[in-house]
C-alpha cells in the first residue's frame, strides 16, 4: 500500500546536537511538507517542497533545514539553533485536489 | 490580524446525538476549507473538502457547511459513536492568494468525546 513513512517514531536530542527526521513516500506525489504541532496548537508549516531540488520556507523555518534530492524523500534537520525543538513533527504530501496525506509523525524531545 | 478559530477545545456528547463543531476565520478569503480527523499520536486524516461556491457537502454521517458571508464552517457528525472520538481540525486553503497549493492554515482543533 502507498503511504508516508516517518522515522523514528520517538527521538531525543541533546543540547547542541543536530538531529534528522526521515520522511519517505511511495505515493509519487510531487509536493511534500513539514509541519510542527505543539500541544493545544494548530499545525505550523516549517518547510515545503513542490519539486525535486527545490524547497521553500514556511512560517517557522528558523532553526530547521531540509533537502529534496529525491522525489520520495524529504528529510528535516532540527539544528542546534532551534531552542525549543520539543514537538510532534508531521510530514505530508499533496494529493490531487489540494488534500494533504500525512505520515504518522515523530515526537522529538530534549534530554 | 488573520485568525482561524475552532470555538471549542473540547466537546462531550452522548452516543447517538449529533456533534456540531465550529470553525470561524477572519481576514481570509479561502478558496477551500478542509476538515481532518486526528487520533492521539497519529497524523491527521483528510475527511471533507468544501469549495467557496458550495454551501454544503456530505459524506456518509458527516456534513460540512461553508458560509463565506459569516466566515464560518460547521462540521456535523450524525448518529455519533464512541469511535468518532478524536480531535477534528479545520484548515483553510488560500490558493487564491497565490499561496502554494497544500499550504494550509490549520485551526487548533476540537477534541470530541462521544460517551456510550
Amino acid at each position: 500500500d502507498g503511504g508516508i513513512t516517518q522515522s523514528p517514531k520517538y527521538l531525543f536530542r541533546k543540547e547542541g546536537q543536530n538531529v534528522t527526521l526521515s520522511c519517505e513516500q511511495n505515493l509519487n506525489h510531487d509536493a511534500m511538507y513539514w509541519y510542527r504541532q505543539d500541544p493545544g496548537q494548530g499545525l505550523r508549516l516549517i518547510y515545503y517542497s513542490q519539486i525535486v531540488n527545490d524547497f521553500q520556507k514556511g512560517d517557522i523555518a528558523e532553526g530547521y533545514s531540509v533537502s529534496r534530492e529525491k522525489k520520495e524523500s524529504f528529510p528535516l534537520t532540527v539544528t542546534s539553533a532551534q531552542k525549543n525543538p520539543t514537538a510532534f513533527y508531521l510530514c505530508a504530501s499533496l494529493r490531487r485536489g489540494g488534500k494533504l496525506f500525512f505520515g504518522s509523525g515523530t515526537q522529538l524531545s530534549v534530554l | 490580524s488573520q485568525k482561524i478559530e475552532q470555538n471549542s477545545e473540547a466537546l462531550n456528547i452522548q452516543e447517538g446525538k449529533t456533534a456540531t463543531l465550529t470553525c470561524n476565520y477572519t481576514n481570509y478569503s479561502p478558496a477551500y476549507l478542509q476538515w481532518y480527523r486526528q487520533d492521539p499520536g497519529r497524523g491527521p486524516v483528510f475527511l471533507l473538502l468544501i469549495r467557496e461556491n458550495e454551501k454544503e457537502k456530505r459524506k456518509e454521517r458527516l456534513k460540512v457547511t461553508f458560509d463565506t458571508t459569516l466566515k464560518q464552517s460547521l462540521f456535523h457528525i450524525t448518529a455519533s459513536q464512541p469511535a468518532d472520538s478524536a480531535t477534528y481540525l479545520c484548515a483553510l486553503d488560500l490558493m487564491n492568494y497565490g499561496g502554494s497549493q497544500g499550504n494550509l492554515i490549520f485551526g487548533k482543533g476540537t477534541k470530541l468525546s462521544v460517551k456510550p
